[in-house]
């Protein structure tokens, strides 16, 4: 199975602030076969960014994907207080389709 | 409004038996794989396992197949999760979630799972 490792396991910024996470896979998942999701405490995971680079419905444009094959990159150009959260990437290029271990955002 | 619910919070014992379920709404039930992930307290995301309801064709992960049954009743848009004999271990939260094109785009809101002596 493809083990997906996220840096940084933290990630301290202030609101106004980029912020960059990344994703590598153990191979390749398949060009573009990576999501990203959103979870906050006590709540389920959102959906935010599919096939590396589209935006989910309703996502607000700061948040971009970029990357292909192992390498997988979210940013979230200027943070807002709401988007201190914990993000993982999830590949679906090859079942089972694994979700990387997290990236806790926090002030 | 297209929406999961999932039941709720179970509290069980070594050994025991639980079904957890996971209802779908305002949408052909059928039509969509519906997956199941675990998430052990202060951990992240497992992939468990997907099941298309309109014929019951279930893929599991490695890591659960075995260890966990995944079915559906589409007369009822019930997805299901199910433990012949749980485990300490099995303690967490389950998530139920509808797929779409290949993620995992609607959420239930999670089954806490609790299993203690």
């Amino acid at each position: 199975e493809i083990v997906l490792t996220q840096s940084p396991g933290t990630l301290s910024l202030s609101p106004g602030e980029r912020a960059t996470l990344s994703c590598r896979a153990s191979q390749s998942v398949g060009s573009r076969y990576l999501a990203w999701y959103q979870q906050k405490p006590g709540q389920a995971p959102r959906l935010l960014i599919q096939d590396a680079s589209s935006r989910a419905t309703g996502i607000p444009d700061r948040f971009s994907g970029s990357g292909s094959g192992t390498d997988f990159t979210l940013t979230i150009s200027r943070l807002e207080p709401e988007d201190f959260a914990v993000y993982y990437c999830q590949q679906y290029g090859s079942s089972p389709y694994t979700f990387g271990q997290g990236t806790k955002l926090e002030i | 409004e297209v929406q999961l619910v999932q039941s709720g919070a179970e509290v069980k014992k070594p050994g025991e038996s639980l079904k957890i379920s996971c209802k779908g709404s305002g949408y052909s039930f059928i039509n969509y794989w519906i997956g199941w992930v675990r998430q052990m307290p202060g951990k992240g995301l497992e992939w468990m396992g997907i099941i298309y309801p309109g014929d019951s064709d279930t893929r599991y992960s490695p890591s659960f197949q075995g260890q966990v049954t995944i079915s559906a009743d589409k007369s009822i848009s019930t997805a299901y999760l199910q433990w012949s004999s749980l485990k300490a271990s099995d303690t967490a939260m389950y998530y139920c979630a509808r797929r779409s094109g290949q993620v995992f785009e609607i959420w239930g809101q999670g089954t806490m799972v609790t299993v203690s002596s």
